[in-house]
């Protein structure tokens, strides 16, 4: 079963506009990391955020975890035509192991 | 920089052959995994390795195996390939600290069509 769960599913948007992905998860988490995927390449680290943080910056991304709803968001701000990719969070559930949703498909268009 | 590779970018492999995709690492990291990906489903974890020999199964092991003889070198292998195992696959590494899980690095993937 998954453990995070990725809302929108897909997300259009003009460049210089903020896109925000959301993400749900059902069990209590060490961290939760999100990742970005150019299409048809590997998967990218984007950012680490711990259960003990509420927010966590980088560059043009923000996120932000509240662990008692269980959710965390990611926000691009200033979007490019370059962000256009898949965005997946993922959560600990077993230990060094992480367990990933099913992805934001991200379309910045220029 | 943390340098996965992965031995194909593509495969064509038919019903019933014996498929080894490989994988290396150059960060002497502990942990490696194997996922595959699917539309709509995300990365499932295949497998998982913490040390040399050492191994885990993941969500979705049946069908395939693996093989870890040396730190650098993780290699998943599909027994007898079937029309289902047609998917992307992807490598990954990271370091091992205890219980809680780190950022990993991945590879860029082999996309293996089974016919």
């Amino acid at each position: 079963s998954q453990q995070g769960e990725e809302d929108p599913q897909a997300l259009s948007i003009q460049e210089g506009e903020n896109a925000t992905m959301n993400c749900s998860y059902k069990t209590s988490i060490n961290n939760l990391q999100w990742y970005r995927q150019n299409s048809g390449r590997g998967l990218v680290h984007l950012i680490l955020i711990r259960s003990n943080e509420r927010e966590k910056h980088s560059g043009r991304l923000r996120v932000t975890l509240d662990t008692s709803k269980k959710s965390s968001s990611l926000l691009i701000t200033a979007s490019r035509a370059a962000d256009t990719a898949s965005y997946f969070c993922a959560t600990d559930k077993y230990g060094n192991k992480l367990v990933f949703g099913a992805g934001t498909i991200l379309r910045v268009k220029s | 920089d943390v340098k996965v590779t992965q031995s194909s970018r593509y495969l064509v492999k038919r019903t019933g052959e014996k498929v080894f995709l490989e994988c290396v690492q150059d960060m002497d990291h502990e942990n490696m995994f194997w996922y595959r990906q699917d539309p709509g489903l995300g990365l499932r974890l295949i497998y998982f390795s913490y040390d040399v020999k050492m191994k885990e199964k993941g969500d979705i092991p049946e069908g395939y195996s693996v093989s870890r003889e040396k730190k650098e070198r993780f290699s998943l292998i599909l027994e007898s390939a079937s029309t289902n195992q047609t998917s992307m696959y992807l490598c990954a590494s990271s370091y091992k600290r205890g219980v809680i899980a780190y950022e990993q690095y991945f590879g860029p993937g082999t996309r293996l069509t089974v016919t």
